[in-house]
């Protein structure tokens, strides 16, 4: 089946600094992924869309300029998480969808942020 | 509004015994689609069924299956024989193109399933 990589599945950095996510479809292409955020024990939260080769589309109160999402290729997004703080520390999830068929949507393993 | 209704937080469900999970949505978008996802502990999602607002039958995969009640807009999720392996939080979610265009997929808040033995 298809597969959606997410890059690093853990990282921790120190808190003002700037960390990169990296969401692939290893075997498909996909003109649309999703950036989820998920606490422990809730249900995720949408972030924003990512559409290959436009900007993405924010949920309301989801700081653009605090969450950087780039979706590059149709197989390539990522989500910068700049000037970090405690309070970004989360699980956060990709997800694709299947370009053109196909109605299942796919998710990353997630990556865990720990903001010291 | 909420987009996507759990009602049930945590379910228990004796081992090979059925259970329904249930799921209410709303939207305007007459091509909506509904999913139901699995979360173990470790974190990953892991896709189970789909249903397409015009599909005229229920979807089933394995010993899954979503009861689509669309006037209701209902789309409960039905687990056959529960094994141990099932224990996992479930979530419902739905795709749809908002009135800006774009399309978004909305969570439930997910029911915590647990079979015991």
């Amino acid at each position: 089946g298809a597969v959606v990589s997410q890059h690093p599945s853990r990282v921790i950095c120190k808190s003002g600094t700037s960390v990169k996510i990296e969401c692939r479809s290893l075997d498909f292409q996909a003109t649309t992924m999703f950036w989820y955020r998920q606490f422990p024990k809730q249900s995720l939260m949408l972030m924003a869309t990512s559409n290959e080769g436009s900007k993405a589309t924010y949920e309301q109160g989801v700081e653009k300029d605090k969450f950087l999402i780039n979706h590059a290729s149709l197989t390539l997004s990522t989500l910068t998480v700049t000037s970090a703080h405690p309070e970004d520390s989360s699980f956060y999830i990709c997800s694709a969808r299947l370009t053109g068929a196909g109605n299942t949507i796919y998710f990353g393993e997630g990556s865990w942020l720990t903001v010291v | 509004a909420q987009k996507i209704t759990q009602t049930q937080p945590g379910m228990f469900v004796q081992e090979k015994e059925a259970v329904t999970l249930d799921c209410t949505y709303d939207t305007s978008d007459p091509s909506y689609g509904l999913f139901w996802y699995k979360q173990p502990s470790s974190g990953e999602m892991i896709f189970l069924i789909y249903q397409g607002s015009y599909d005229q039958q229920n979807a089933t995969e394995g010993r899954y299956s979503l009861n689509f009640q669309k006037a209701r807009k209902s789309a409960n999720l039905v687990i056959s024989a529960s094994q141990l392996g099932d224990s996992a939080m479930y979530f419902c979610a739905m795709r749809e193109y908002t009135s800006g265009g774009y399309q978004k997929v909305t969570f439930g808040t997910g029911t915590k399933l647990q079979v015991i033995p």
